[in-house]
């Protein structure tokens, strides 16, 4: 069982750049999330979505898209990077909002 | 709008010694709390959760909480602490009508022989 599976691991772009970060699980969880972690700040939501189709904006949201065209797969976008945004990208999925939330293990995402 | 204090950055401990990582939360509502626990180069693992009943909480891995409603706190405990415990500590709240989490700043738990 793989639980949550973030795609690429690790990341160089270059200022300006695009690029989309994969989010996938397995446990059929209706909730799905994008986080951003920065030393002394905790982890901050981006966006989220309560199910296929939907998404909402989270705490820091500018600078990103996000898609959720199927139940098991989030997408994260960066439409035109910026160094203020390396950072290490985490997803998490919940079966219900007021349930656990499962991490996969981060995109480590470096802007020059 | 809620939010979760972690006044200790760093908590330094010798093996084999007690521990309390403490947490603080504002909210107006009621509210679930969650402790996670990440490790090196991995993601966030979930180490116990108060939802309602009980306020004493068991985690995995020995650990073990108290909600206090009174001093809106949620300290995390653990009797004798082992190497392996060096990790990162995230207190999270959970507004029960936003069904958002709020995370706090983290404790980095440093255990040494």
């Amino acid at each position: 069982n793989a639980g949550v599976t973030q795609t690429p691991k690790f990341r160089v772009l270059k200022t300006g750049q695009s690029m989309t970060l994969l989010c996938a699980q397995d446990m059929n969880h209706e909730y799905m999330y994008w986080y951003r972690q920065d030393p002394g700040m905790g982890l901050r939501l981006i966006h989220y979505s309560v199910g296929e189709g939907t998404t909402a904006k989270g705490e820091v949201p500018d600078g990103y898209n996000v898609s959720r065209l199927k139940k098991q797969n989030f997408l994260l976008g960066l439409e035109s990077a910026a160094p203020s945004q390396t950072s290490v990208y985490f997803c998490a999925s919940s079966f219900l909002g007021d349930q656990p939330q499962h991490f996969g293990d981060g995109t480590r995402l470096s802007i020059l | 709008a809620q939010s979760v204090t972690q006044l200790d950055s760093q908590v330094p401990v010798f093996e084999e010694a007690p521990v309390e990582l403490r947490c603080n939360y504002s909210s107006s509502v009621s509210v679930y709390l969650f402790w996670y626990v990440q490790y090196p180069n991995q993601g966030l693992q979930l180490l116990l959760k108060y939802l309602s009943g009980s306020t004493l909480v068991k985690g995995i891995n020995g650990f073990e909480a108290e909600f206090n409603k009174s001093q809106t706190s949620f300290h995390l405990r653990k009797p004798s602490v082992h190497i392996s415990d060096t990790a990162e500590y995230f207190c999270a709240v959970l507004n029960t009508g936003f069904q958002k989490l709020v995370f706090g700043t983290g404790t980095r738990l440093l255990v040494s022989p």
